[in-house]
């Protein structure tokens, strides 16, 4: 299996643009999740899906972030328009509920640079 | 809310020694406990798991613990090498919720 997949790996953009970052999670697995990772912050809980739904969004930052997840094997985290407090590094995570543990999988990230 | 604390913030050893990492957290109400490694500009790799009804977890030289009661967590790294100079996290789950709240690491230098 080739793991959690993200894609860009590094954005750079300039502030009011819009951003989109992408994830395809491990095939088979039923739970994705959306965090993000600062310096001053550590890792947070955006917002994650069951079996494409969107169960908890409380993490997300403010309407200018939005996710999707269209099916199992895709989904994709907005930000529109973007800032240069959105600059982090946004990971994308998955997990299956049937398994014992639930252990959850990271992707490399997308580091995002919001000039 | 759940807080997890990771002490110390950073670490540096000579090659071969063994050493512990730990982990504290707020609430004893856990599901699971994790720990990461993080490589400079990397993603998180996930060393070791331990359920809530577990005690320990043991993977090659690595020896994950686990307190509930006192809400700690530590990791034994054996024999430590160059190669495990990384970032090491724990995040633990709480009952039914399925996120992560992680602390903010211990970054472990071992020096040849």
């Amino acid at each position: 299996d080739a793991g959690v997949i993200q894609s860009p790996r590094h954005e750079v953009t300039e502030m009011g643009q819009e951003v989109t970052l992408r994830c395809k999670p491990i095939s088979g697995h039923d739970y994705l999740f959306w965090y993000r990772q600062t310096m001053m912050r550590g890792l947070e809980l955006l917002i994650y899906f069951n079996n494409n739904v969107p169960i908890d969004d409380s993490g997300m930052p403010e309407d200018r972030f939005s996710a999707k997840m269209p099916n199992a094997s895709f989904s994709t985290l907005k930000i529109q328009p973007s800032e240069p407090r959105d600059s982090a590094v946004y990971f994308c995570a998955s997990s299956y509920l049937a398994g014992e543990a639930n252990e959850q999988f990271f992707g490399p990230g997308t580091r995002l640079t919001v000039l | 809310k759940q807080e997890v604390t990771q002490i110390p913030a950073a670490l540096s050893v000579p090659e071969g020694e063994n050493l512990v990492l730990n982990c504290s957290f707020t609430d004893s109400a856990i599901y699971n406990l994790q720990w990461f490694r993080q490589d400079p500009g990397k993603g998180l790799t996930s060393l070791l798991l331990i359920q809530s009804s577990q005690r320990e977890q043991t993977s090659g030289r690595l020896n994950a613990s686990l307190d509930k009661s006192s809400g700690r967590s530590t990791l034994y790294i054996a024999a430590s090498q160059p190669g495990d100079s990384a970032t090491y996290l724990c995040a633990v789950r709480r009952g039914s919720a399925r996120q992560l709240t992680f602390g903010s690491g211990t970054q472990l230098t071992v020096l040849p």
